[in-house]
């Protein structure tokens, strides 16, 4: 069964840092996500990424953080200057419909 | 500001009891709305998904009961077993977004 796949799963770093998380989406799907769970606490969205382009985001995606997909399958989220609240499990998702396909998440931890 | 409430925070039941998760939402825009199951180290998997036009779907051990007019929704586990045991996540979405409750930590104790 095809799946989201992400690396890597756990990238620890220090603050003003800038990190690359890595997704492969399921190859016909059309609709790109990224969510982060910060431990114990609720998903939250961060940007959904359509036809090359941002559709929509949150907040939280500031000026430190970009998308990007630089090939067929890669889809990477960018932070530039890591910040310690950035820490969190980032996931990434992907959609043909409304159904949401999630990876494993990348444990991202910032010292 | 929450668009999606959840509750409880946490939930035990014995194996074989009924387990029930409780949404509320404000936005008269969504209009789907899916139930995701999460284990631990794993990402957020769906469960169960209703449109509004229904009151009710289900399937297998899985119930949503969807009351429009009160805008909630819940996710029913009949004959609970401890492999259910996970969190649970209700989401609505109004299209390409998606927001996400809270989440439930239920325990399913032999």
């Amino acid at each position: 069964e095809p799946e989201v796949t992400q690396t890597p799963s756990h990238q620890v770093t220090q603050m003003g840092q800038e990190v690359i998380l890595r997704c492969v989406p399921i190859s016909n799907h059309l609709y790109f996500y990224w969510y982060r769970q910060i431990l114990g606490q609720k998903v939250e969205f961060l940007v959904s990424f359509y036809n090359n382009e941002i559709s929509e985001k949150s907040e939280i995606f500031d000026d430190q953080f970009s998308v990007e997909r630089p090939d067929g399958s890669n889809f990477t989220l960018k932070i530039r200057s890591t910040k310690l609240e950035d820490s969190a499990m980032y996931f990434c998702a992907s959609s043909p419909n409304e159904k949401l396909f999630f990876g494993s998440g990348t444990q991202l931890s910032v010292l | 500001q929450q668009q999606v409430k959840q509750s409880p925070q946490s939930l035990i039941v014995q194996k074989g009891g009924i387990s029930i998760i409780n949404c509320a939402y404000e936005n008269t825009a969504f209009d789907y709305f899916p139930w995701y199951q999460q284990f631990p180290g794993k990402g957020p998997a769906l469960l169960i998904a209703i449109r509004p036009d229904v009151s009710e779907k289900k399937e297998g051990r899985f119930t949503i009961s969807f009351n429009k007019s009160a805008k909630q929704f819940s996710l029913h586990i009949m004959d609970s077993q401890p492999g259910d045991s996970a969190t649970y996540f209700c989401a609505a979405s109004p299209g390409n977004q998606f927001y996400f409750g809270t989440g439930t930590s239920l325990t399913v104790i032999p």
